[in-house]
C-alpha cells in the first residue's frame, strides 16, 4: 500500500483558498487518490477522488500531476465550518483497506 | 448523509467485559469495513466483510470478531475488553461489483469507553 505524506497542520483565514498537498511517491498504476474530511467525534466524510489530471465537484478540486506522485486538494473560499482534519489516501478505489495517516489539521480563523 | 448508521452512539464498559457494535450499510452496498480510531490518530483497519464472510483483516487480535448478515448489516464484537480498546469505532460501507470496489462511506461512529 502506498504511503502518503501530508502537512500536519495548516491555518487559513476565512474566504481564502486552501491547498493541501499530499505526496505518494510509491503510488501503483491502479491506485486512486481519495480525500476525506473528518470533524471531531464524527466519521470521515468523502470529499473527492481522482486518478489523474483534475477533478472538480461542488466541494473541492483535486489536482494530480502526470507522474501522480503527489496530489493537491483545493478548497475554494474556506469558512469556519471547514475546520477539520483532512486525510489523503491511496487505494484501489476502496478494494484494499483504507490506510489513514494522521491527516492535515486545517484551522480556519475569522 | 451517507445512509450508514451505527449503534449505539456511545458506550461505557469495564475491563474484561464484552461489547457488540452494530452497523447498517448504505442501500445498494454489499461490503462493510470496520475501523478503530484512537484519540488523535487516523482510523485503523480492523476487518472487512463481503457476502457474509471476512474479506481481509488488519493487525487486530482474535478477540475482535465480526459478522455480516444477509441484509449486509454488520456487527463488531470485542471480547475481554482492555483499556486501550477505548476509541471511536467506525464502519464504512461500499459496493464490490465485478471485482471493482466503490468508495467507502463512513457512519457516524460509536464512542467506546473502557474503564
Amino acid at each position: 500500500l502506498a504511503k502518503t505524506t501530508q502537512p500536519i497542520s495548516m491555518d487559513s483565514y476565512e474566504g481564502q483558498e486552501v491547498n493541501i498537498t499530499c505526496s505518494h511517491n510509491n503510488i501503483a498504476t491502479n491506485d486512486y487518490i481519495t480525500w476525506y474530511q473528518q470533524f471531531p467525534s464524527q466519521g470521515p466524510r468523502f470529499i473527492i477522488q481522482g486518478y489523474k489530471t483534475k477533478v472538480t465537484n461542488e466541494v473541492a478540486s483535486l489536482f494530480i500531476p502526470a507522474d501522480r506522485k503527489s496530489s493537491t486538494l483545493s478548497l475554494p473560499r474556506v469558512s469556519l465550518s471547514d475546520t477539520a482534519v483532512y486525510y489523503c489516501l491511496v487505494a484501489l478505489s476502496g478494494n484494499t483497506p483504507l490506510v489513514f495517516g494522521k491527516g492535515t489539521r486545517l484551522s480556519v480563523i475569522a | 448523509e451517507t445512509g450508514v448508521t451505527q449503534s449505539p452512539t456511545h458506550l461505557i464498559k469495564t475491563r474484561g467485559q464484552q461489547v457488540t457494535l452494530r452497523c447498517s450499510s448504505q442501500s445498494g452496498h454489499n461490503t462493510v469495513s470496520w475501523y478503530q480510531q484512537a484519540l488523535g490518530q487516523g482510523p485503523q483497519f480492523i476487518f472487512q466483510y463481503y457476502r457474509e464472510e471476512e474479506n481481509g483483516r488488519g493487525n487486530f487480535p482474535p478477540r475482535f470478531s465480526g459478522l455480516q448478515f444477509p441484509n449486509y448489516s454488520s456487527e463488531l464484537n470485542v471480547n475481554a475488553l482492555e483499556l486501550d480498546d477505548s476509541a471511536l469505532y467506525l464502519c464504512a460501507s461500499s459496493l464490490i461489483d465485478q471485482g471493482r470496489t466503490d468508495t467507502q462511506y463512513f457512519g457516524p461512529g460509536t464512542r467506546l469507553t473502557v474503564l
